[in-house]
């Protein structure tokens, strides 16, 4: 079974731009996370679909977004970029119906820089 | 809000020599608590979680952890530390309700000859 893929893997901008990021998850999960990974501010939740809804959202800026696709695939945005948003972002998928309990499985991640 | 503190962002063995780390939860529901482990550059894999029953866990490549309520700890163990096992160590509890993680700030496990 393939593993949850991002693409790409990784990203140079500059300040002010935009930037898509997309996210296959594990055939069959229809739960995608997303996470953004910092030196200073180590792993936090950026938020969750499933189904095509945003069901859980962490605490960052509306420059911040997501979507979900019929085929699970995910996708997230970050506008108006700025040098904090440099990082690793990683993207998680579970079946998504059995709540916290169930195991999220990571993708390698995206590394963006932002210059 | 649930919360995860990891005691030792630095923990060094050698190899053959016991791993402790270290993971204490803040919850207020029974937690769902799980270890992950990260190389470099690379994403986050699962090593094991407790979700209710046995309170010892096992997980892959001999790793361990036991849940123990009373001091809110899930810390993570293995006897025998190999050259492979140097990476970063996560605990992460997570909300009963949804697929959302809350990561402690990792251990970077190093091992030496």
């Amino acid at each position: 079974k393939a593993g949850v893929t991002q693409t790409p893997r990784y990203l140079i901008k500059t300040r002010g731009q935009q930037v898509t990021l997309s996210c296959s998850p594990i055939s069959g999960h229809r739960s995608v996370s997303w996470y953004q990974q910092t030196p200073g501010q180590g792993l936090q939740f950026l938020f969750e679909y499933f189904s095509e809804t945003q069901r859980n959202k962490g605490n960052f800026p509306g420059r911040f977004s997501g979507r979900q696709f019929s085929n699970s695939r995910s996708e997230m945005n970050v506008s108006t970029l700025e040098l904090g948003d440099s990082a690793l972002y990683l993207c998680a998928s579970s079946i998504g119906t059995s709540g916290g309990s169930e195991t999220q499985y990571f993708g390698p991640g995206t590394r963006l820089l932002v210059l | 809000a649930q919360s995860v503190t990891q005691l030792g962002s630095h923990v060094s063995v050698s190899e053959g020599a016991l791993v402790l780390l270290r993971c204490n939860y803040s919850s207020s529901v029974p937690p769902y608590l799980f270890w992950y482990v990260q190389y470099p550059n690379q994403g986050l894999q699962l090593l094991l979680k407790y979700t209710t029953g046995a309170t010892l866990v096992k997980g892959i490549n001999g790793f361990e952890a036991e849940f123990k309520k009373s001091e809110t700890s899930f810390h993570l163990t293995k006897p025998s530390a190999h050259m492979s096992d140097a990476a970063e160590y996560f605990c992460a509890v997570s909300d009963t309700g949804f697929q959302k993680l809350v990561f402690g700030t990792g251990t970077r496990l190093l091992v030496s000859p």
